[in-house]
């Protein structure tokens, strides 16, 4: 049983397009997250959701938009592709509730390509 | 804010060579510390992890300990395989959002 899964593991489009990418955990974790990793490996957190709200928007295009129909979903939209979007997408999962210590699961990432 | 600072790489080693990848922190608070490992077209997995000063991790023949005073939770392994070939990230969480080291690249040849 996948822990985190996302889906699609891959994803190749035209630029200008929109597209999503779903996130599923079922560990009954109440924080999601959603992170981006470049070509260097470096991650970067996009957003954070505790109890389908959200607690964290770093610096982000307002062209992503995350959606949280429930605790164990957290997807990301993401309108007018544009090249530098390329990337790895993390999504990943942990219990909070003000409990320090714990770790976070991640999905297996979805390899973005934009042409 | 909290920020994490690891070695950069790539770390080369031959097989059975002592490994240490370094890390510092800087937080407010007292944060717990992890390593996670990222394998090829893999996402990360934990690798060990330390909620206090003075704790140890261990695991799979890796560890690191928490040393507040010099804030810092280096990784170690008295002997690499060359399946131990991997990005390492060092993190701390301290509230909500853990924060990533940028990666360390290691690679192990036979």
């Amino acid at each position: 049983d996948t822990a985190v899964s996302q889906t699609p593991k891959y994803l190749v489009t035209q630029m200008g397009n929109d597209k999503s990418i779903k996130c599923e955990q079922n560990l009954g974790h109440d924080t999601m997250y959603w992170y981006k990793q470049d070509s260097k490996k470096f991650l970067k957190i996009m957003f954070s959701y505790n109890n389908k709200e959200l607690i964290i928007n770093e610096t982000v295009p307002n062209r992503f938009s995350p959606k949280s129909p429930d605790k164990a979903h957290l997807n990301l939209h993401i309108n007018s592709l544009e090249l530098g979007d390329s990337a790895v997408y993390f999504c990943a999962s942990s219990q909070d509730s003000g409990t320090e210590g714990t770790e976070a699961f991640f999905g297996q990432g979805t390899r973005l390509t934009v042409v | 804010g909290n920020s994490v600072t690891q070695m950069e790489g790539p770390v080369t080693l031959s097989e059975e060579a002592f490994l240490t990848i370094n890390c510092t922190y800087t937080a407010t608070g007292y944060p717990s510390l992890f390593w996670y490992v990222q394998y090829p077209g893999e996402g990360l997995q934990l690798l060990l992890k330390a909620t206090k000063a003075d704790d140890k991790g261990s695991n799979k023949g890796f560890e690191a300990t928490y040393r507040k005073e010099t804030t810092s939770f280096h990784l170690e392994k008295g002997s690499v395989q060359v399946s131990d070939s991997a990005v390492y990230f060092c993190a701390l969480k301290g509230s909500y959002i853990p924060t990533f080291g940028r990666g360390t690249s290691l690679i192990v040849h036979p």
